[in-house]
């Protein structure tokens, strides 16, 4: 079955930090997401991207977010200055059409600020 | 989007039919309906989708009555490996892409 893969599974930073986080989203999907979940909150959307531009984003994900698809296999989430209460999971997720179709997630990366 | 109402938790034994329903008064014509399974620390993995009636695949099925204002997850014959938070969602067949998650429902199956 094809995954959607996350690395790193476990990220640590300091706080003012620059992160990227990487996914590779199933190699036919042309839609792909954010979400994060904070400890034992819920899955919360930061952004969605298609055709290569940003398609709808949340409040969360704001200036200090940024979303690229360098190249035709990875997506990417950078954090320009992280801060603390960035440290939740962050899940890719990628669809090969509509949201009604299924999303396929990633395992996450654990992104601890201290 | 329209709000989705599930139970907060649920037990069961290994074994048995779990029934999960998810209330979702407000549906619009173009939402459909989605279920997702999440274990700790993992992505949610998306079940079983519907519109209407019923919708069977190999790990669910999906009851929804005609007014489709609510649903019904059916997990046959659960397994201790069933313990998972479980998520209905509404799917907006239009413009928007995203998913809209809730608190869930955490099944506990106990030997």
């Amino acid at each position: 079955e094809p995954e959607v893969t996350q690395t790193p599974s476990h990220q640590v930073t300091q706080m003012g930090q620059e992160v990227i986080l990487r996914c590779v989203p199933i190699s036919n999907h042309l839609y792909f997401y954010w979400y994060r979940q904070i400890l034992g909150q819920k899955v919360e959307f930061l952004v969605s991207f298609y055709n290569n531009e940003i398609s709808e984003k949340s409040e969360i994900f704001d200036d200090q977010f940024s979303v690229e698809r360098p190249d035709g296999s990875n997506f990417t989430l950078k954090i320009r200055s992280t801060k603390l209460e960035d440290s939740a999971m962050y899940f890719c997720a990628s669809s090969a059409d509509r949201a009604r179709y299924g999303y396929t997630f990633g395992s996450g990366t654990r992104l601890t600020v201290v | 989007l329209a709000k989705t109402t599930q139970p907060i938790s649920m037990d069961s034994y290994e074994g048995q039919e779990v029934n999960i329903t998810c209330s979702h008064n407000n549906i619009a014509t173009n939402d459909y309906i989605t279920w997702y399974q999440q274990f700790p620390s993992q992505g949610p993995r998306f079940i079983i989708q519907g519109y209407k009636t019923k919708v069977t695949n190999e790990v669910a099925s999906l009851f929804i009555p005609a007014d489709r204002k609510s649903s019904t997850l059916s997990l046959p014959r659960v397994s201790l490996s069933d313990t998972a938070v479980y998520y209905c969602l509404l799917a907006y067949g239009g413009a928007t892409n995203k998913l809209i998650f809730g608190t869930g429902t955490l099944l506990a199956v106990q030997p």
